[in-house]
């Protein structure tokens, strides 16, 4: 069974400019999770999709958007890049969801500079 | 909101014991996780308690009370190769049942 796939794994942006983020959760999860990590602020929840509704949001601006495909595969898009948008972005996958009590399987995650 | 805390960093001999610690404040507690990060590597589930107690899992314990908003992750036997970062993460109700990390604890397995 494949894992969580996320792409791409490096980019780098400059400021002002827009990325695309792309997921592909294990075969069977509909519940896919995005979270930004920080060396200063750890792993902080963006969002969390299931079967393609926005379930949860985090406490992101709203440059920070995402969406989920019939076929479970979600994108995270970060648009006009500040450099404190630099991060480790991961996404996770989950058969039920956090609210079920689902444990995550996370991806590699796509690694953002900024600069 | 939330607050979780643990430690930021540990250090243990191999062969040893080591207990990370983690605190949490929730409106509405509805489980809590542990997770392993080893460098440059994607989290990897390690354990899940809801109720109060302990749960083992071979040389990985993890206990909680939910009354102290307490948990703790027990290694045993330590490994070099269970040098990483250990993740607590919440789950509350309050919040729409999103998990919330704590910062992590990095722990430095020497020989």
């Amino acid at each position: 069974k494949a894992g969580v796939t996320q792409t791409p794994r490096y980019l780098i942006k400059t400021r002002g400019q827009q990325v695309t983020l792309s997921c592909s959760p294990i075969s069977g999860h509909r519940s896919v999770s995005w979270y930004q990590q920080t060396p200063g602020q750890g792993l902080q929840f963006l969002f969390e999709y299931f079967s393609e509704t926005q379930r949860n949001k985090g406490n992101f601006p709203g440059r920070f958007s995402g969406r989920q495909f019939s076929n479970s595969r979600s994108e995270m898009n970060v648009s006009t890049l500040e450099l404190g948008d630099s991060a480790l972005y991961l996404c996770a996958s989950s058969s039920t969801g956090t609210s079920a009590g689902g444990e995550l399987f996370f991806g590699e995650g796509s690694r953002l500079t900024v600069l | 909101g939330q607050n979780i805390d643990q430690p930021t960093e540990m250090t243990a001999t191999e062969g040893a014991i080591v207990q990370i610690n983690c605190t949490y404040q929730t409106s509405g507690f509805n489980g809590l996780f542990w997770y392993q990060q080893h460098a440059g590597e994607a989290p990897t589930f390690l354990s899940y308690n809801v109720l109060d107690g302990l749960e083992e899992k071979g040389r990985f314990s993890s206990f909680l009370s939910r009354s102290k908003g307490y948990s703790y992750l027990l290694l045993k036997e330590l490994q070099m190769k269970d040098s990483a970062s250990y993740l607590c993460a919440v789950r509350d109700r309050a919040a729409g049942n999103k998990l919330t990390f704590g910062g992590g604890t990095r722990v430095l397995v020497k020989p």
